[in-house]
């Protein structure tokens, strides 16, 4: 069973922060790696995608891949209280489907 | 730009009567997906279809099926809904024909059933 394994939180950082956010998945022959922010009520929305090795910078927003250690991280540089959501790890690993870690809710205290 | 649009965005049923939740994108993408999502809970596939004319289980299919009407449109159906299908229940989709591609959702149908 292919697996992608998030704290659930929640995590919680004061404005300005940064907040770190970590994920695991268990199929080494996991080929492509996304970030989605879904919000209270909302559907979830694409923030990031990464499918190498390293860092990936988008603004405030950073991924981090290491296939060797099976982990994926997104860490968010001066967190504002509008980040406050929960934030899924998604995973292709060939084939048809995308495997959902179950999210990591973050709070940012103004 | 529509994307992914989901019909009807609210519902409320009785429990023993049907209904067909509809999806259509306009991307041109060849894979959809149903998922439903608990509160607090992560998403759990229901049902997909690879291409035009495929359908698949997936984790939680029980009490639903799913008709690919075309390559835009992917309809989910509760032939007697229970109130165990209470949830919010997205639609996505993917192009499959370029490699490395995320999933992209509807804003999804949030279903009560009483």
């Amino acid at each position: 069973q292919k697996e992608v394994e998030q704290n659930s939180g929640p995590l919680s950082v004061p404005e300005g922060a940064i907040a770190s956010l970590n994920c695991t998945y268990s199929d080494r022959g996991s080929q492509s790696f996304f970030w989605y922010r879904q919000y209270s009520g909302k559907s979830p929305e694409l923030i990031m995608s990464i499918y190498s090795n390293g860092d990936k910078e988008d603004g405030r927003f950073t991924a981090q891949l290491n296939k060797a250690s099976q982990y994926v991280s997104l860490l968010i540089r001066d967190s504002q209280p509008s980040d406050s959501a929960t934030y899924l790890c998604a995973v292709n690993s060939g084939g048809f489907k995308t495997i959902f870690g179950a999210g990591t809710r973050l709070f940012v205290k103004a | 730009n529509a994307g992914v649009t989901q019909t009807p965005k609210f519902q409320v049923l009785k429990t023993g009567q049907s209904m067909t939740l509809q999806c259509a994108q306009d991307m041109n993408h060849n894979s959809m997906y149903w998922y439903r999502q608990d509160p607090g809970m992560g998403l759990r596939l229901i049902y997909y279809s690879a291409s035009e004319g495929t359908t698949d289980k997936g984790e939680v299919p029980n009490g639903y099926n799913v008709s690919r009407l075309n390559k835009r449109e992917f309809s989910l159906r509760l032939e007697s809904a229970a109130p165990s299908q209470t949830s919010v229940y997205f639609c996505a989709s993917r192009d499959l024909r370029v490699s490395n591609q995320p999933q992209h959702f509807g804003d999804g149908t949030r279903l009560s059933i009483l």
